[in-house]
């Protein structure tokens, strides 16, 4: 199975931040790439497909890049709904594989 | 409005089943591929199995192999997740997704607890 590993486990940022969040596969997934947000008690949410591909009605603030076996997420400026847990995933092939998480937290 | 509900969890003592439903709404549900994901308390997201649309292929994390079995019934719009020999670690809110260029759609979740 492809392995998933997010750096840092834990961010402090303030607001108005610029934030990099990097996720490393085990071996080339190409550009299947996808990144979520998830707040405590609620389900995750999609914000990033292969790679760079910004979900609908997910803010421009967020950006996706990379490919291969090295992605980044990064939010420009961040806002106050921002701070939330944020998982990288592979959908190349299955089993799909999910990073450990990073945690953004209000410094 | 894009919607998947889940049901079907509850108390179970280790060595037990259950089977969870994904009912969903708003897209054409033959159309997609469908993905179990779940979260044990505190820690991160796991996939657990997923069902295509291509030869309706089965997919399944290896720590549910062999105990869990994914199945849909399109003329109920409804996907489904047989689990069997229930472990503690097995313990966890689980949600069905949407799968089409990640997971883009997600039911609230149906908690299941594997304890005695």
């Amino acid at each position: 199975d492809i392995q998933m590993t997010q750096s840092p486990s834990t961010l402090s940022a303030s607001v108005g931040d610029r934030v990099t969040i990097t996720c490393r596969a085990s071996q080339s997934i190409s550009t299947y790439l996808a990144w979520y947000q998830q707040k405590p008690g609620k389900a995750p949410k999609l914000l990033i497909y292969k790679a760079s591909s910004l979900e609908s009605g997910v803010p421009a603030r967020f950006s996706g890049s990379g490919s291969g076996t090295e992605f980044t997420l990064t939010i420009s400026s961040l806002q106050p709904d921002d701070f939330a847990t944020y998982y990288c995933q592979q959908h190349n092939s299955y089993s799909y594989t999910f990073g450990q998480g990073t945690k953004v937290e209000i410094k | 409005e894009v919607q998947l509900l889940e049901s079907g969890g509850g108390l179970v003592q280790p060595g037990g089943s259950l089977r969870l439903s994904c009912v969903a709404s708003g897209f054409t549900f033959s159309n997609y591929g469908m993905s179990w994901v779940r979260q044990a308390p505190g820690k991160g997201l796991e996939w657990v199995s997923a069902l295509s649309t291509v030869g309706y292929t089965t997919y399944y994390a290896d720590s549910v192999k062999g105990r869990f079995t994914i199945s849909r019934d399109n003329s109920k719009n409804t996907l489904y997740l047989q689990m069997n020999s229930l472990r503690a670690e097995d313990t966890a809110l689980y949600y069905c997704a949407k799968d089409w260029e990640g997971l883009g759609v997600w039911g609230q979740g149906a908690t299941v607890t594997v304890s005695s």
